[in-house]
């Protein structure tokens, strides 16, 4: 079945304890993003990454990493989380960027709360 | 399951009825618009897109509108069941350079009255 999976589905942690948030999809898509929603706000892309060793930062990067080194995972990384990233987190692949597609698959999300 | 938003906009709609949500967009360079539906403890899940060259796309018992002349989409959804209850979000795509990028609404949410 093709899906995009993250892990943990919830985690709560403390302030400055880092955490890494997976995610992996099964299409063999060349594009990847992370995004965050809170209430009001939608949902706002952190980074995505267009292939494997490129990243770039979205609307509201600050606070996170992430790294590209397989097509298929694209972890987000909290070095210091702080309790303004208590969110809902997706990661979303689609299958390319310019002329490749653009509908973009999500998967279930991650709830995070830093205490 | 995970809430999106406490103080969604909220369209009520009794089953069987059609429903009609509705989307004001940002950016008249925007090339394709996306719609989304979203089910408590879910990620959001296609439902249909349109590209700016169309002003109507039918699917099954979805129907998307776009208005570039008032930068406005709306997503009808005929005889609407349970099942439809959900939060429903609209993104438009536009271009830097070589990357695309999603921009998307804050949602509405649809409850489906018996």
């Amino acid at each position: 079945e093709a899906q995009v999976t993250q892990n943990p589905r919830y985690l709560i942690t403390v302030t400055g304890k880092k955490l890494t948030v997976t995610c992996s999809q099964n299409m063999n898509h060349e594009y990847m993003s992370w995004y965050r929603q809170d209430p009001g706000l939608g949902l706002r892309q952190i980074y995505y990454s267009m292939n494997v060793e490129v990243t770039d930062k979205g609307d509201v990067p600050e606070g996170y990493k992430v790294s590209r080194k397989e097509k298929r995972n694209f972890p987000l990384i909290l070095e210091s989380p702080s309790p303004n990233q208590t969110s809902l987190y997706f990661c979303a692949s689609k299958r390319g960027n310019v002329g490749g597609g653009n509908i973009q698959y999500f998967g279930a999300g991650t709830r995070l709360s830093v205490l | 399951g995970e809430s999106v938003g406490l103080h969604l906009p909220t369209l009520s709609v009794q089953e069987g009825d059609n429903s009609i949500i509705n989307c004001a967009y940002s950016n008249s360079a925007s090339d394709y618009f996306i719609w989304y539906k979203q089910e408590s403890g879910k990620g959001p899940q296609f439902i249909i897109d349109i590209r700016s060259n169309m002003d109507k796309r039918q699917g099954q018992r979805v129907t998307v509108l776009l208005n570039k002349t008032v930068k406005h989409l709306s997503l009808q959804i005929a005889a609407t069941q349970p099942g439809d209850s959900a939060v429903y979000f609209c993104a438009e795509n536009s271009r830097t350079g070589t990357a695309s990028k999603l921009t998307f609404g804050t949602g509405t949410r649809l409850q489906v009255t018996l």
